[in-house]
């Protein structure tokens, strides 16, 4: 069974640039979720879809992050603009039930 | 707003010693979860645990639910330079939410 895939694996814009991340979930998973990791914190979480819908955008951090799941499988989160507070690592997660299995990442830099 | 304060944060010791790491918390969790992260991936589900005062053992290591679900450790048996890692734990609150992390434990395992 393949695991979580994130796309790209780095990214390196301007601040001010627009950047859009993919996440390819584990076939079946209803559940899928986006956190990130900023310098020296902890991992936090940004948002949950169940199938399409957003179950729970509460640690989305502003209007510049926009999520998205059309048709129930992959998902994006672009950015626009993108800020340099925005830097961080961005983990996709997916889920059928209780355990949430990670992809491996897009670590994103704004300069 | 739910913390869960994993403790240590770092933790250098020499093969064949044991350890144990901490994750507490004022809040209750339904479940928690404990993962290992590597460098440039994404963690890795290590176990889940659901019912207070739960024991799981995986090989060397083993994992506690406390009684009333707000605290977890894990315990290493006899460490071995391949459990150097990042280790994290995180918390739902309800089946299927978000996962609240705690800071995660940076071991080091020496030969």
């Amino acid at each position: 069974e393949a695991g979580v895939t994130q796309f790209p694996s780095h990214s390196v814009i301007e601040k001010g640039q627009t950047v859009t991340l993919r996440c390819d979930p584990i076939s079946g998973h209803d559940n899928l979720y986006w956190y990130r990791r900023v310098m020296g914190k902890e991992i936090k979480f940004l948002l949950h879809f169940v199938k399409e819908s957003k179950q729970d955008e509460s640690g989305m951090p502003n209007n510049r992050f926009l999520a998205e799941r059309t048709g129930g499988t992959y998902s994006t989160l672009k950015v626009q603009p993108a800020e340099l507070e925005d830097s961080g690592v961005y983990f996709c997660a997916s889920s059928h039930w209780v355990e949430q299995f990670f992809g491996p990442g897009t670590r994103l830099t704004v300069l | 707003t739910q913390l869960l304060e994993q403790s240590p944060q770092f933790l250098s010791i020499q093969e064949g010693e044991n350890l144990t790491v901490y994750c507490n918390s004022s809040s209750v969790f339904s479940s928690l979860q404990w993962y290992r992260q590597e460098p440039g991936e994404g963690p890795v589900l290590l176990v889940t645990v659901v019912t207070g005062g739960e024991v799981k053992k995986l090989k060397r290591l083993t994992f506690q639910f406390g009684d009333a679900r707000k605290d977890s450790s894990l315990h290493i048996t006899a460490a071995q330079p391949g459990d150097t890692g990042l280790y994290l734990c995180a918390g739902e609150t309800h089946a299927g939410n978000m996962l609240t992390f705690g800071g995660g434990t940076r071991l080091m395992v020496k030969p």
